[in-house]
Formats: C-alpha cells, sequence, structure tokens
C-alpha cells in the first residue's frame, strides 16, 4: 500500500514569485487536506478537497489555491509569495471527509522564500 | 472555535521512565481527539484516536491516551520511554461539523535522556 507521497520535498523561491506543490493521496482515499506548518508551530488547516471540490477553507488569503484530479491527487497553489509563507506544507489523506476518519500525512514539502 | 492546550512545550525524561503529555481542548461540541507524533524532517504520524466509547485508548508503540470530558482532556502517557521516542508529539481536535478538519495544539517536544 503506498502512503501520501509528496514533491518537491525542498523548495526556494523569492518573494512575489508563485509556487505549485503537489500531492498523491494513499491508495484508497479520495479526500486530501492541505496543513501549513511554521516553525515551532502545529500544523494548521488550509483547505480540503473532496471529489474535485474545495471542502472547507481555513483562515488562509484566496492566493492560496488548489486543485484535486480525478485520481484523487492535489495540487497547492500559492500566488505572490510573502516571507512568512516559509514553512513546512503537508498534504493529509483520508478514506472520507468525515470527521472521524484519521488524516494520513505525507512528509511535506519545505518551502523558503528570500 | 475549537482550540488545542498543550501545556507543556519540551518534556525531558530519562529512558525507561514513564511520561506523560498533556492536551486539554476547548470546544462548544462533540469532539474527535487524536495524537500524533513527528518525528526529524518526516510528517506526522497517527499515534491513537478517541471516537466514542471507553475513554481509555491504546496505540501504537506503547502509548495509550485517556479522555477526561470533565476536565476537556486527552492527556498521553507511556509507562517506559525509549530513545526510539524522541520526537514531537501533537494533540489535534476535529469536529462532526462542515470540513474534516484538524486543529492542532503547539506540540510537545519529548527528549529521552539515556
Amino acid at each position: 500500500e503506498t502512503g501520501v507521497t509528496q514533491s518537491p520535498t525542498h523548495l526556494i523561491k523569492t518573494r512575489g514569485q508563485q509556487v505549485t506543490l503537489r500531492c498523491s493521496s494513499q491508495s484508497g482515499h479520495n479526500t486530501v487536506s492541505w496543513y501549513q506548518q511554521a516553525l515551532g508551530q502545529g500544523p494548521q488547516f488550509i483547505f480540503q478537497y473532496y471529489r474535485e471540490e474545495e471542502n472547507g477553507r481555513g483562515n488562509f488569503p484566496p492566493r492560496f489555491s488548489g486543485l484535486q484530479f480525478p485520481n484523487y491527487s492535489s495540487e497547492l497553489n500559492v500566488n505572490a509569495l510573502e516571507l512568512d509563507d516559509s514553512a513546512l506544507y503537508l498534504c493529509a489523506s483520508s478514506t472520507t471527509p468525515d470527521s472521524n476518519q484519521p488524516q494520513h500525512f505525507g512528509d511535506g514539502t519545505r518551502l523558503s522564500i528570500l | 472555535a475549537q482550540s488545542v492546550t498543550q501545556l507543556d512545550s519540551q518534556v525531558p525524561v530519562f529512558e525507561e521512565a514513564p511520561v506523560e503529555l498533556r492536551c486539554n481542548y476547548s470546544s462548544s461540541v462533540s469532539v474527535y481527539l487524536f495524537w500524533y507524533v513527528q518525528y526529524p524532517n518526516q510528517g506526522l504520524q497517527l499515534l491513537l484516536k478517541y471516537l466514542s466509547g471507553s475513554t481509555l485508548v491504546k496505540g501504537i508503540n506503547g502509548f495509550e491516551a485517556e479522555f477526561n470530558k470533565s476536565q476537556t482532556s486527552f492527556h498521553l502517557r507511556k509507562p517506559s520511554v525509549h530513545i526510539s521516542d524522541t520526537a514531537e508529539y501533537f494533540c489535534a481536535v476535529s469536529v462532526n461539523q462542515g470540513a474534516q478538519k484538524l486543529v492542532f495544539g503547539q506540540g510537545t517536544r519529548l527528549t529521552i535522556n539515556p
């Protein structure tokens, strides 16, 4: 059984640029969530995708956007990068969007903004 | 809104000693509770979850947690720790409303000394 995989593992960008992060969900999982983990903090919910539609969003501006594809993989796009966007971005998948279902996390993409 | 407070940012213990990592939550509705572990440069791994039923929950790697509704707590315990338990531990809650969103605490760094 293949777990959640994310790419790339590390990325360096400059302020104002745009970035796309990718996530392949665990086999059999149709729900994907994205989290931002700043250094020394717990992860914060960005948004969730279920059946290719956004299924809920945290307190993040519209320059954070996403997609989910028919194979349930997902992308996180961030426009107009700011220094505070430097963080570990975690993707998690689950079998359904029900709140009692555990989420399985990938190893994350570490994004550094210069 | 829900919130999670992990009362200790760092917990140093000696190998083979018992440990308790404390977690309190705040919510106006029923919650599901989770503990995740994060090893260096990795994503989050589910240790255990409380959904309903018995308030004592057993997880992987010898960890257990007890749900106390009156004290709104979900403390994590292990009777005898090993060097390999050195990691960051996160308590999280989700509610059965809207998106499947995990709200995390700030994390507790567990350091095992030989």
